[in-house]
């Protein structure tokens, strides 16, 4: 969706190292989602965020959603070639319960 | 919960052929979406029905697809006739309200040819 903007749209990194995906909307958001999806499978939900200024974290993985509610990004720590897959922010609006996608970061976890 | 069933997982067609698309949501979601993923566009929303009414369907690409909703429990995507350019990952999802979230399944991948 051209309403939502991903950065990088592409990266690889080496084992243990720590990497940072962007996602960022030029209009307020009501709920923003991060989902991890692995070549030919279907989209794991990772977290959802929905007040500004949340930060949620699950094992080495936080997303954070900005006070604004137009920027997240999810970090990971001490990455793992378990984390390799490429990464969706997707978002919906208030009063819209229908949920559109970023076009999605492809990481690379060299062992 | 066996989570958002989706069938076929592979379905290869020719080219001019009808296919259809099969969901079973998460039993309780009152919301069901169907998504297409290709690379060159990635993840769109074609349509998604509120207690199997169909409350937007301005992503369905043409009147060759058609969605139905006719129980809380099933749902087609049908695609009549088929093309080439209809190859993709069709994704169905459920949801109980955006405040809870949204299930994918795994997805049927379509190749026409």
């Amino acid at each position: 969706s051209q309403e939502l903007e991903q950065s990088p749209q592409s990266l690889i990194v080496q084992e243990g190292k720590n990497l940072t995906i962007n996602c960022t909307s030029s209009k307020t958001l009501y709920g923003l989602y991060w989902y991890k999806q692995k070549y030919g499978e279907g989209l794991i939900f990772l977290m959802m965020l929905q007040k500004g200024g949340e930060e949620k974290s699950h094992e080495k993985i936080t997303a954070k959603l900005d006070e604004k509610k137009q920027q997240s990004s999810l970090h990971i720590t001490a990455s793992q070639p378990s984390h390799a897959g490429t990464y969706l922010c997707g978002a919906d609006k208030l009063g819209a319960n229908n949920l559109f996608f970023g076009t999605g970061t492809r990481l690379t976890v060299i062992p | 919960d066996a989570g958002v069933i989706q069938s076929p997982r592979h379905e290869v067609t020719e080219m001019g052929q009808e296919v259809t698309l099969r969901c079973k949501p998460i039993s309780g979601h009152d919301y069901l979406f169907w998504y297409r993923q290709t690379m060159m566009r990635g993840l769109e929303l074609l349509i998604y029905f509120n207690n199997n009414v169909p409350i937007d369907d301005s992503g369905m690409p043409e009147d060759r697809f058609s969605a139905k909703m006719p129980n809380a429990s099933f749902s087609t995507l049908k695609i009549q006739p088929s093309e080439p350019r209809d190859s993709a990952v069709y994704f169905c999802a459920s949801s109980a309200g955006s405040y809870y979230g949204y299930t994918f399944g795994s997805g049927t991948r379509l190749t026409v040819v």
